[in-house]
């Protein structure tokens, strides 16, 4: 499996405060993704990047922004928490010409 | 519109039953694939298969088995003889090949409870 670490795995803040997740992967994959997971939901994507500097928005970015200024790191900031953000967030990875997703092992937020 | 519609929000068996999980999606394109993930207990994301739009042979993996049917756009999974340790949330996936970075459109998932 592709070496993919999440942190912090938990996090608990208040509203309005901004939340940082850093997402490191070894394996040199060009995509990566951001992911919340709510139930009723499934898994909805919030941004994914295609490249150093390359990003773009998924179905519910809203409130997030992200930045990927090198391969192995993909950061998610929520720039003002809100709890509706409270959800279990996800990263994965894919490597180029590879049609499989490696997950991390998610990081539960919660908003007070 | 739902791409992966997984009906099925949750599904009680008692061990050793046979299970299928249903799902349904939804594309235009030509060239696609689809994923099955399960998430136990743990919370971790399993990756079960991935199949693409070209290959409608089914797949057995030894209780596992998927059966891909383009005419009903479904792609449904079965576990065989099922056990406790089946026990999890699954997630069928679809990624159409037409768009930049390959997004992933998941189903709302199928929480599996094995009785024993």
């Amino acid at each position: 499996d592709a070496g993919i670490t999440q942190s912090p795995r938990h996090k608990v803040t208040e509203t309005g405060t901004p939340v940082t997740l850093r997402c490191h992967q070894t394996e040199n994959h060009r995509y990566m993704y951001w992911y919340r997971q709510d139930p009723g939901h499934g898994l909805r994507l919030i941004h994914y990047s295609y490249g150093v500097k390359d990003t773009d928005k998924g179905e519910v970015s809203d409130g997030y922004s992200v930045s990927r200024s090198k391969t192995e790191d993909f950061l998610l900031t929520l720039e003002s928490a809100t709890s509706s953000q409270t959800s279990v967030y996800f990263c994965a990875t894919r490597g180029q010409g590879s049609e499989k997703l490696f997950f991390g092992s998610g990081t539960q937020l919660s908003v007070l | 519109a739902q791409k992966v519609t997984q009906a099925q929000t949750e599904i009680s068996v008692v061990e050793k039953e046979d299970v299928t999980l249903d799902c349904v999606y939804e594309t235009r394109d030509t060239t696609y694939y689809l994923f099955w993930y399960k998430q136990p207990p743990s919370g971790e994301l399993v990756f079960l298969i991935r199949r693409n739009s070209f290959d409608e042979q089914n797949e057995i993996s030894g209780r596992y088995s998927w059966n891909f049917q383009k005419s009903t756009s479904s792609f449904n999974f079965t576990i065989t003889a099922s056990q406790v340790v089946d026990s999890a949330v699954y997630f069928c996936a679809l990624s159409e090949a037409g768009n930049t970075g390959n997004q992933f459109y998941f189903g709302t998932g199928t929480s599996l409870t094995v009785i024993p």
